[in-house]
């Protein structure tokens, strides 16, 4: 069965540049989500996106955008990195805002040095 | 805004012995997620619990939704080496995001 596919897997940056980490949810999914997972820590709500308009907002940078396109798939573009935003970044989707459960893709590990 | 709290934060586990993670949230949940994370994996989705007292169980995990809709728990008895990850539960108010809790990370020692 198809899941989420994030990509890149692994991302290496530096202080002050900017990166785009890319979701592909499940055919027919029409709901994504973005958390960002620091080591050791649970996953923090960033965004979601419900038919590609923003449905939710959480802690989520002001240097950090994101969007869902026409196909459902979303991207977060993130700037100005700084090294407090190395975590991996996972991204969740679902039928619906009041789903039975998310699926969510391997994440992107970002490590800003 | 909503909170979701895990008790414990660790649970170092005796294979084939039972125990008990805890959820608890700052506000009436419209349902209650619980995933299990592998180290270096993601969150993987366990079950859903929607109704006030609901009990779940998966072979041998047993999943319980408070009655007033604030707390869970999460219950695993003869604990395998395949137990090992962490467990985080995720509170759903209506129509809002899943706020998890901080997880507890269960170590199990053959």
């Amino acid at each position: 069965a198809a899941g989420v596919i994030q990509s890149p897997r692994h991302l290496i940056k530096e202080k002050r540049e900017t990166a785009t980490l890319k979701c592909y949810p499940i055919p027919r999914h029409d709901t994504v989500y973005w958390y960002q997972q620091g080591p050791g820590q649970d996953p923090q709500f960033l965004i979601s996106f419900y038919e590609k308009m923003q449905s939710d907002k959480g802690s989520i940078p002001d240097r950090f955008s994101a969007q869902q396109f026409s196909d459902y798939h979303s991207e977060l573009n993130m700037s100005s990195l700084e090294l407090g935003d190395s975590a991996l970044y996972f991204c969740a989707s679902s039928l619906g805002q009041d789903p039975f459960g998310y699926t969510f893709g391997s994440g992107t590990r970002l490590t800003v040095v | 805004g909503q909170q979701v709290m895990q008790i414990p934060q660790y649970q170092h586990v005796q294979e084939g012995e039972d125990f008990t993670t805890y959820c608890n949230s700052s506000t009436t949940l419209s349902n209650i997620q619980w995933y299990k994370q592998r180290p270096g994996g993601h969150p993987v989705f366990l079950i859903q619990l929607v109704k006030s007292g609901e009990v779940k169980k998966q072979k041998r995990l047993t999943f319980q939704f408070g009655e007033a809709k604030k707390n869970s728990s999460l219950h695993i008895t003869a604990t395998q080496t395949t137990d090992v990850g962490t467990y985080f539960c995720a509170g759903q108010a209506a129509g809002n995001k899943l706020t998890f809790g901080g997880g507890t990370r269960v170590l199990v020692k053959p």
